[in-house]
């Protein structure tokens, strides 16, 4: 199967600073690629959808201000948490569909964030 | 009512059996469905899809997919205590194709 990437793959940071979370595809070219955050014991949660080029489109209640997104190439999206507070802390997984493909989905690692 | 639903289990089998997961889906134009597996602490796996009405296999796994009572299982034979894991059911609504819903996941046990 496809190969995506993420970096870092455990962050702790201090309240009120600001983590960029990578996401690659290895071995294939993504035309979109999702954010997900996942709490202990809990399911997946969508945060935002992201296209190549264009702005991401984010899920109801998902700051769009705090969380951004960008999409800069077909291989590469990354997600910035801004001024992080403890109830951020979670494991954020991206997800990525191959350009050739129909609608499989390949996920990332995940980055476990801390905030401490 | 959730647009992806799945017993959250947990779901014990010994080793050997077959474990059954079972999933529901509201929308009944969705045509996209997936299996995912995910370890604790792990991101998810692809296991398996299926677009089509009837049985997929693909080893141990057989995806079944019955789209007019709109229901998708997977069935794991010969269980192993390494499958032990998470197992999520994914839909693509025919509503919006851009964004798969999850199930919130069946936990599944196997006991030597």
């Amino acid at each position: 199967g496809a190969v995506v990437s993420q970096h870092p793959s455990r962050v702790i940071c201090k309240s009120g600073t600001s983590v960029k979370i990578e996401c690659r595809s290895l071995d294939f070219q993504a035309t979109t690629m999702f954010w997900y955050r996942q709490f202990p014991k809990q399911s997946l949660m969508l945060m935002a959808t992201s296209n190549e080029g264009s702005k991401a489109t984010y899920e109801q209640g998902v700051e769009k201000d705090k969380f951004l997104i960008n999409h800069a190439s077909l291989t590469l999206s990354t997600l910035t948490v801004t001024s992080a507070h403890p109830e951020d802390s979670s494991f954020y997984i991206c997800s990525a569909r191959e350009l050739a493909g129909v609608y499989e989905q390949y996920f990332g690692p995940g980055t476990r964030l801390t905030v401490t | 009512q959730k647009e992806v639903e799945q017993n959250s289990g947990p779901l014990s089998v010994p080793e050997g059996a077959i474990a059954s997961l079972n999933c529901t889906y509201s929308d009944r134009g969705s045509q996209s469905f997936f299996w995912y597996r995910q370890y604790s602490g792990k991101s998810p796996e692809l296991i398996m899809f299926i677009y089509s009405n009837g049985d997929k296999e693909d080893g141990r796994f057989t995806a079944q997919l019955n789209k007019a009572s709109q229901y998708v299982s997977l069935l794991i034979r010969d269980s192993q205590p390494s499958d032990s894991a998470t197992y999520l059911c994914a839909v693509f609504p025919q509503y919006n194709n851009n964004d798969m819903r999850f199930g919130a996941g069946t936990r599944l046990t196997v006991k030597p």
